[in-house]
């Protein structure tokens, strides 16, 4: 079984600049999570989605993060503009359906921002 | 709100001792699930370990248990016969399983080495 996929691995851009990144969760998997993780903190919930729809976006920072997940398969999240404090590790994860305990993730884009 | 406090930054263990990471949580939900991930350098994040707040006993997955105190609102990891590659980042995280969007909140992590 394949796992959640995600791309780039890395990215190097400066304050200003916009960024993208994506995710293809297991297939079949309902439920796809981004999450942002800090260095030396744990993830924190930026946004979930149930199929093509938003379930939770309480935590995204609207004025420059966007997501979506047209086909309810693979999703993007933007950043745009960039600052300092975006630099972090974002995590994509799935699961089967909102109800299921486990999540499987991501190996994660790491986003420097200079 | 719910929350996850992990009061142990970093802990140091000789191979082959068990260990224990403490995680403590607050939630006024009755229905709730508690899980242990495991982050290595890698950076992806593997689920090791889920207990649900129902369930009558310890959760345990081969070297993996979960010592839950539901009165003391606890939800310690307990690894037995620690082995090199368990060194890595641990997270403790809970869901509430009610209505609504279930998010999964996670502590701060605990750094484990485990030295040769």
């Amino acid at each position: 079984e394949a796992g959640v996929a995600q791309s780039p691995r890395y990215k190097i851009i400066e304050k200003r600049q916009s960024v993208a990144f994506w995710c293809n969760p297991i297939s079949g998997h309902a439920t796809l999570y981004w999450y942002q993780q800090i260095l030396g903190q744990g993830p924190k919930l930026l946004i979930q989605f149930q199929n093509n729809g938003v379930v939770d976006d309480s935590q995204l920072p609207k004025d420059r993060f966007s997501a979506e997940r047209l086909k309810g398969v693979d999703s993007t999240l933007k950043i745009q503009p960039a600052k300092l404090e975006d630099s972090a590790v974002y995590l994509c994860a799935s699961s089967f359906s909102r109800n299921n305990e486990k999540l499987f993730f991501g190996s994660g884009t790491q986003l420097s921002v200079l | 709100a719910q929350k996850i406090t992990q009061t142990q930054p970093g802990m140091f263990v000789q191979e082959k001792e068990a260990v224990t990471l403490d995680c403590t949580y607050d939630t006024s939900d009755q229905s709730y699930g508690l899980f242990w991930y495991k982050q290595p350098s890698s950076g992806e994040m593997i689920f090791l370990i889920y207990q649900g707040s129902y369930d009558e006993q310890n959760a345990t997955e081969g070297r993996y248990s979960l010592n839950f105190q539901k009165a003391r609102k606890s939800a310690n990891l307990v690894i037995s016969a620690s082995q090199l590659g368990d060194s890595a980042m641990y997270f403790c995280a809970m869901r509430e399983l009610g209505q609504g969007a279930q998010k999964l909140v996670f502590g701060q992590g605990t750094r484990l080495t485990i030295n040769p």
